[in-house]
């Protein structure tokens, strides 16, 4: 069974630019959440998504956005690029229900200089 | 929101000593407690976890404990070996879907 990837791996973008990740659930995953990891800060929650819907949001300002397809697939996006948002953004993917294990991706380095 | 503490943020122990890392949590509606283990370059990925309606949990070298009145868990790993070094995150979640509250972390190294 293949585990959760993440595309790309690794990008570098520049302050004021946009950017997307994209993340592929386990197969029979319909729970894809997202989250921030930075040295400090352990992994913050920025939102879950099941049956395209949005149904947790964390504290992040609205120019983090993400959305999830027919297939489960989701991807993240991030608008107007700050220095800060530099960290390594995780993925999870669960079975449908609510308190289940959640399966990381390895994740996208991004880098804003 | 939920906010859950972790300490210590650093841990050295010689193998084959025990180590406890302890968590609180804010939030008494928070019911299921996992625990996640990341060593250097890789993914976090599942330990153990223990739900509201259990007080303890073994699984071999590792066990998990939770006071709800006073709203800590604890994770104890016994005969620790070299391979146990890595970041451990204890994490709360509530009934609401799949949404963590991660502790920060603690790295923990086994010193041969």
């Amino acid at each position: 069974k293949a585990g959760v990837t993440q595309t790309p791996r690794y990008l570098i973008k520049t302050r004021g630019q946009q950017v997307t990740l994209s993340c592929s659930p386990i197969s029979g995953h319909r729970s894809v959440s997202w989250y921030q990891q930075t040295p400090g800060q352990g992994l913050q929650f920025l939102f879950e998504y099941f049956s395209e819907t949005q149904r947790n949001k964390g504290n992040f300002p609205g120019r983090f956005s993400g959305r999830q397809f027919s297939n489960s697939r989701s991807e993240m996006n991030v608008s107007t690029l700050e220095l800060g948002d530099s960290a390594l953004y995780l993925c999870a993917s669960s079975l449908p229900a609510t308190n289940t294990e959640a399966f990381f991706g390895q994740g996208t380095r991004l880098t804003v200089v | 929101g939920e906010n859950v503490e972790q300490h210590p943020s650093t841990l050295s122990v010689q193998e084959g000593d025990s180590a406890v890392i302890k968590c609180t949590y804010s939030d008494s509606a928070s019911n299921y407690f996992p625990w996640y283990k990341q060593e250097l370059g890789k993914r976090p990925q599942l330990i153990i976890d223990i739900r509201s309606n259990v007080g303890e949990k073994k699984d071999q070298r590792i066990a998990v404990t939770l006071n709800k009145t006073a709203k800590h868990f604890s994770l104890h790993i016994t005969e620790t070996q070299p391979e146990d070094s890595a970041v451990y995150f204890c994490a709360a979640s509530k009934s609401q879907g799949n949404q963590f509250y991660f502790g920060t972390g603690t790295s923990l190294t086994v010193i041969p």
